[in-house]
C-alpha cells in the first residue's frame, strides 16, 4: 500500500508565524502535490513537484512556498501565516507519467491548520 | 480552459434509492476521468476511473464524450456510501501529471 504521511494532523499557529507542513511518501513516486481543501471550493492546487528540486505553481500559490530536497519529501511553507490560510491541507503523490490512466493520486490524512 | 463541474454540493437520498452524482467537464482532447471519495475521518482515495470500466462498491460511471459528462451512479444506496465525492480529470492539457478536481458533492444516505 502506498503511504503518504503528513507530519501533523492539527496545527494552531499565530498570525505572522512561519509554518512548515511536511509530507513523506514511501512509494518512490516522482510527483508530489499540495492542496487546500475548503468547503464548497473543493481541492485547490497550491504547488506541485515532478522531480527533486523541481517545483511548479498551482492555482493558488500566493503566500506559500515549497521545498523538495529529497524524492520522498515535499514541504509546504507558509512564510507569514495569515488567518485566511486557515484550512485543511492535503498532500498527495502520484507515479511518473507513463500512462495517464495510471495517474492516480494518493493522499495523506491531511493537516488542519488554524491561524489565530 | 480545463474545468470539472459538480453542480450539487449536497445530495440526500434514502437507503435503497438510486443515486446519481453529476459531473461535467470541459477539456480539449481526451481526458482521463476519475472519481475520488472521502469517508468521514478517512483520507481521500480513488473510487474508480473510467478507463477501467469497473464497478466499485456498486458504483459505476460512464464517460459520455458527447455530453462531456462522467456521472457516478449506484442503483441502491447504502448508509455507508455517505461521504464526500470528487470528480477529477487528468490529461496532457493539464500538464499531464496534474489532476483537476471538482468542488465535490456530499452524499448523505438516510436510513
Amino acid at each position: 500500500d502506498v503511504k503518504v504521511t503528513q507530519s501533523s494532523r492539527y496545527l494552531v499557529k499565530r498570525t505572522g508565524e512561519k509554518v512548515f507542513l511536511e509530507c513523506v511518501q514511501d512509494m518512490d513516486h516522482e510527483n508530489m502535490f499540495w492542496y487546500r481543501q475548503d468547503p464548497g471550493l473543493g481541492l485547490r492546487l497550491i504547488y506541485f513537484s515532478y522531480d527533486v528540486k523541481m517545483k511548479e505553481k498551482g492555482d493558488i500559490p500566493e503566500g506559500y512556498s515549497v521545498s523538495r530536497e529529497k524524492k520522498e519529501r515535499f514541504s509546504l511553507i507558509l512564510e507569514s501565516a495569515s488567518t485566511n490560510q486557515t484550512s485543511m491541507y492535503l498532500c498527495a503523490s502520484s507515479p511518473g507519467l507513463a500512462v495517464l490512466a495510471k495517474n492516480i493520486q494518493y493522499f495523506g490524512a491531511g493537516t488542519r491548520l488554524s491561524v489565530l | 480552459a480545463q474545468r470539472v463541474t459538480q453542480p450539487e454540493k449536497l445530495l440526500s437520498v434514502f437507503k435503497g434509492a438510486p443515486v446519481e452524482l453529476k459531473c461535467n467537464y470541459s477539456y480539449s482532447g481526451s481526458p482521463e476521468l476519475f472519481w475520488y471519495v472521502q469517508y468521514s475521518r478517512q483520507r481521500l482515495q480513488l473510487l474508480l476511473r473510467h478507463i477501467s470500466r469497473e464497478s466499485i462498491k456498486g458504483f459505476t460511471a460512464d464517460l459520455n464524450k458527447g455530453e462531456t459528462s462522467f456521472h457516478l451512479k449506484k442503483p441502491f444506496a447504502q448508509e455507508e456510501d455517505s461521504a464526500m465525492y470528487y470528480c477529477a480529470l487528468s490529461g496532457l492539457n493539464t500538464g499531464g501529471f496534474k489532476t483537476i478536481f471538482g468542488a465535490g458533492t456530499r452524499l448523505f444516505v438516510k436510513a
